[in-house]
């Protein structure tokens, strides 16, 4: 099946770093990646739709300068979590959409961004 | 806008037993529907979709999901239930207008106990 990979799987750093991750989809071309955010015991909440070649799509409440998405091509999409608090400690998880509505998105692992 | 319900937040059923994850679906226009799962600290597998076609779909590791288009339900199902089958269970629905974007249930936390 379709693999979307995303790194890194697990960030500990300090309070004020900038944390980057990673979305590939290895087999397949992604026009659209999807960001999402989730807390614990909770569903996934939508941050941004990323579209190759343009400017991501922000949600509502969700801060474009301090979550910079970039999407460079079909295959790869950044979050960058810029100067990063302790309130910013989630898992993140990225999705990736071969470009039709009869095809699942298919997901990476996840990342665990833990702020100190 | 789209809205996926999914009213039970925790099933437990026992090893061998046969389970039912519930989901229901707000209706506009032909429904494209998905089912996924989520094991501690990963992200979500595909499970299953309808698309079109045959109200019973198969899918992956013996799953299987039926789309009733008077309840507006597509309810998750599983014959024989696998103590490895515990985790997360997303309903999911395309938001339509365009979008490749998915509305997702809440959740559903499935244990299967030996």
């Amino acid at each position: 099946g379709a693999v979307v990979s995303q790194h890194p799987s697990w960030v500990i750093c300090k309070s004020g770093t900038s944390v980057k991750i990673e979305c590939r989809s290895l087999d397949f071309q992604a026009t659209t990646m999807f960001w999402y955010r989730q807390f614990p015991k909770q569903s996934l909440m939508l941050m941004a739709t990323s579209n190759e070649g343009s400017k991501a799509t922000y949600e509502q409440g969700v801060e474009k300068d301090k979550f910079l998405i970039n999407h460079a091509s079909l295959t790869l999409s950044t979050l960058t979590v810029t100067s990063a608090h302790p309130e910013d400690s989630s898992f993140y998880i990225c999705s990736a959409s071969p470009g039709a509505v009869n095809q699942p998105q298919h997901f990476g692992d996840g990342t665990r961004l833990s702020i100190l | 806008a789209q809205s996926v319900a999914q009213p039970e937040d925790q099933v437990n059923v026992a090893e061998g037993n046969p389970l039912t994850v519930k989901c229901t679906y707000s209706v506009s226009g032909n429904p494209y529907l998905f089912w996924y799962v989520q094991y501690p600290n990963r992200g979500l597998q595909f499970l299953l979709k309808y698309i079109t076609g045959d109200n019973l779909v198969k899918g992956s590791y013996g799953f299987e999901a039926e789309f009733n288009k008077s309840q507006t339900s597509f309810h998750l199902k599983k014959p024989s239930a696998l103590v490895s089958d515990s985790a997360l269970y997303f309903c999911a629905q395309y938001s339509g207008a365009g979008s490749y974007q998915l509305t997702f249930g809440k959740g559903t936390k499935l244990s299967v106990i030996p």
